[in-house]
């Protein structure tokens, strides 16, 4: 059971819009930035988003961040087949005193 | 180019204990905060530890706390994880993932070095 919650699964049609999201509590997401990774199939994990909204160069501008409250969402825009991928929201916990991970959401292109 | 290059993981027995090695190159190692993620066969990221660039501030998990430890040497550009009393729920990939200079989380991984926990 992940301390943060994202659904196991999303799926879109190229050209599409879809959304990711990640559930967490006032000791996480509301108090500390957000992180998300994309993990093609077989490869190591990439980060895709960092504190919150902000994308690392080279990462296409189809991928945006946003946080309210408790929850985050990752957006991915124009879809394409190659971001067929797991994706992994991630943020310290104030109170595990650690980092933590969203369960993944495996996003299916259609 | 940033390098991270996992080695030491293998099979062992329950309770027995291993040594996983990151070295760095491509970047000034002493500079930069480390971690160590790990991902089971068909399950998602967890983290597992981390250690501040002079190793004066470290967490662990919970899972793993009073089991495994986290430790650097600066000048051999390596980051260690030292794994004892291993259970079969230990079974694993371990990345070594570098923190940015800013302080965001796991800007780089390695390819990740595969644990097995088996009797």
């Amino acid at each position: 059971q992940s301390v943060l919650t994202q659904p196991p699964s999303a799926s879109g049609t190229p050209g599409q819009r879809v959304t990711i999201s990640c559930s967490g509590s006032s000791s996480n997401i509301r108090s500390n930035y957000v992180y998300w990774y994309q993990q093609l199939p077989e490869t190591a994990p990439k980060l895709l988003i960092y504190r919150n909204n902000q994308r690392p160069s080279g990462v296409p501008d189809r991928f945006s961040g946003s946080k309210s409250g408790t929850s985050a969402s990752l957006a991915i825009s124009g879809l394409r087949s190659e971001d067929e991928a797991d994706y992994y929201c991630a943020a310290w916990d104030d109170s595990l005193s650690g980092r933590v991970f969203g369960g993944g959401t495996k996003l299916t292109v259609l | 180019e940033v390098q991270l290059v996992e080695s030491g993981g293998g099979l062992v027995q329950p309770g027995g204990s291993l040594r996983l090695s990151c070295a760095a190159s491509g970047f000034t190692f002493s500079n930069y905060n480390m971690n160590w993620v790990r991902q089971a066969p068909g399950k998602g990221l967890e983290w597992v530890s981390y250690i501040t660039s002079s190793s004066n501030v470290i967490y662990y998990a919970d899972s793993v706390k009073g089991r495994f430890t986290i430790s650097r040497d600066n000048a051999k550009n390596s980051l260690y994880l030292q794994m004892n009393s291993l259970r079969d729920e230990d079974t694993a990939l371990y990345y070594c993932a570098r923190d940015s200079s800013d302080g965001y989380f796991f800007e780089n991984w390695g390819q990740g070095t595969l644990v097995t926990v088996s009797s």
